[in-house]
């Protein structure tokens, strides 16, 4: 899997819009990006990934660059409950590395009232 | 919207026993996962599951851990004889395929403390 280089916390004002930010210059032309979310001791909760488009759904929205080179996380409204640790991954699907995913620090993302 | 779950939510056990931590896989999924997290420490791969064959282990995965899928609905995490160092957050995953959506979706977890 490629690098991913993340801040290492971020605070957002509730109801504000969190811009969580991601480097992967190294990624290759296949290599996806998943991002998902850790709230304490839980297990991680997927997110959202894209290739190449930037991608939204129900929870939130991923804007890739055009070079691929880095990648932003959108929560539009955050809340309280959004509180957790956000991790960027990138990876191959079906590759032979068995599908692992590889887990940095993240970023810890604090909603304050 | 289903779910992987997981078995015990919490296991208190004594260095040296023997500890089997279960996982229910989401139902149509065909490939299955174990990571951990110690405390304070990232989220890392353990092993990878499919067709009734481990098909990617981690350095972390030796003899004294096995996996098991004894019938259609259970995952199963073997530890053979704890060692203090296995105290962690262990996390199931689940996905669908390989090819076409490779989402993993994890479980609760199952915190795990060796004495």
């Amino acid at each position: 899997d490629a690098k991913t280089t993340q801040p290492t916390s971020m605070d957002c004002a509730e109801g504000r819009a969190a811009n969580l930010p991601c480097n992967h210059s190294t990624i290759s032309g296949n290599e996806y990006v998943y991002w998902y979310r850790q709230i304490h001791s839980q297990g991680p909760q997927y997110i959202i990934h894209g290739l190449k488009n930037n991608e939204t759904n129900e929870m939130a929205s991923l804007i890739i660059t055009e070079d691929r080179k880095s990648s932003t996380l959108i929560l539009p409204h955050a809340t309280l409950r959004d509180t957790a640790v956000y991790y960027c991954i990138v990876r191959v699907p079906g590759d032979n590395a068995g599908n692992m995913l590889t887990f940095g620090g993240g970023t810890r993302l604090m909603v304050k009232p | 919207e289903p779910e992987v779950t997981q078995t015990p939510s919490h296991q208190v056990t004594q260095m040296g026993q023997e500890v089997i931590l279960r996982c229910v896989p989401i139902s149509n999924h065909l490939y299955f996962y174990w990571y951990r997290q110690i405390l304070g420490q990232k989220v890392e791969f353990l092993v990878s599951f499919y067709n009734n064959e481990i098909s990617e282990k981690s350095e972390i995965f030796d003899d004294q851990f096995s996996v098991e899928r004894p019938d259609g609905s259970n995952f199963t995490l073997k530890i053979r004889s704890t060692k203090l160092e296995d105290s962690a957050m262990y996390f199931c995953a689940s996905s669908e395929g390989m090819w076409s959506d490779e989402t993993q979706y994890f479980g609760p977890g199952t915190r795990l403390l060796v004495l």
